[in-house]
């Protein structure tokens, strides 16, 4: 059964800091892994996506790496601002058309 | 852009009564799942459906019921509603398989807070 987890589960930086956060998953059969944004009350906003083929992905001041091989996924986050402030849910689709959702990252960025 | 809406941001209602949750996405997704989120348990999959008439049970269906009578809209029902229905719910969409939803993934929409006294 996939396993999805997120470490760590919370995280407070000064504005300007880059940061990265970790998302690790136990079987590397899957189609791709997703990066979500979830603000407080909210739905989730889909920010990067990579397929299993891919290496990473880049938006903006975003960059999501990801490595089959040892079940491990980055999302680099370059000069962080107090608006990146969220919780991060890392998701992965094995073949079975169902997410697979780590527990998410709460990130605060203090100005 | 997919756009999957949820017809309301904020609901109240009492015990016992019948709850619906209604859910649309406008890009002829053929998947389309409801969620509940709790702190501390993360997003929990109540049900799914691949196909109109179609569902299947997620992790916790008990007292959920759902109906897909079109394509692009998936409804969530509490038959009786009950406090411990108290909950952030999601509605999500997809391509069905292969290299649509490996490409495109998810899409969420923006949440509905239900409270139940």
């Amino acid at each position: 059964k996939q396993e999805v987890t997120q470490i760590p589960a919370a995280l407070s930086v000064p504005e300007g800091e880059n940061l990265v956060l970790n998302c690790s998953f136990t079987d590397s059969a899957i189609y791709n892994l997703q990066w979500f944004r979830q603000d407080p009350g909210k739905g989730l906003t889909s920010l990067l996506l990579i397929q299993s083929s891919q290496r990473e992905q880049t938006s903006g001041r975003l960059n999501a790496s990801l490595d089959k091989s040892s079940g491990r996924s980055t999302l680099y986050i370059a000069a962080s601002q107090p608006g990146d402030s969220a919780t991060y849910l890392c998701a992965v689709l094995p073949g079975a058309q169902k997410l697979v959702f780590g527990q998410g990252t709460r990130l605060t960025i203090n100005p | 852009d997919v756009k999957v809406t949820q017809s309301s941001r904020y609901l109240v209602k009492r015990t016992g009564e019948k709850v619906f949750l209604e859910c649309v996405q406008d890009m002829d997704h053929e998947n389309m799942f409801w969620y509940r989120q709790d702190p501390g348990l993360g997003l929990r999959l109540i049900y799914f459906s691949y196909d109109v008439k179609m569902k299947e049970k997620g992790d916790i269906p008990e007292g959920y019921s759902v109906s897909r009578e079109k394509k692009e809209r998936f409804s969530l029902i509490l038959e009786s509603a009950s406090t411990n229905q108290t909950s952030m719910y999601l509605c999500a969409s997809s391509y069905l398989s292969g290299q649509p939803t490996s490409a495109h993934g998810y899409t969420f929409g923006s949440g509905t807070r239900l409270t139940v006294v």
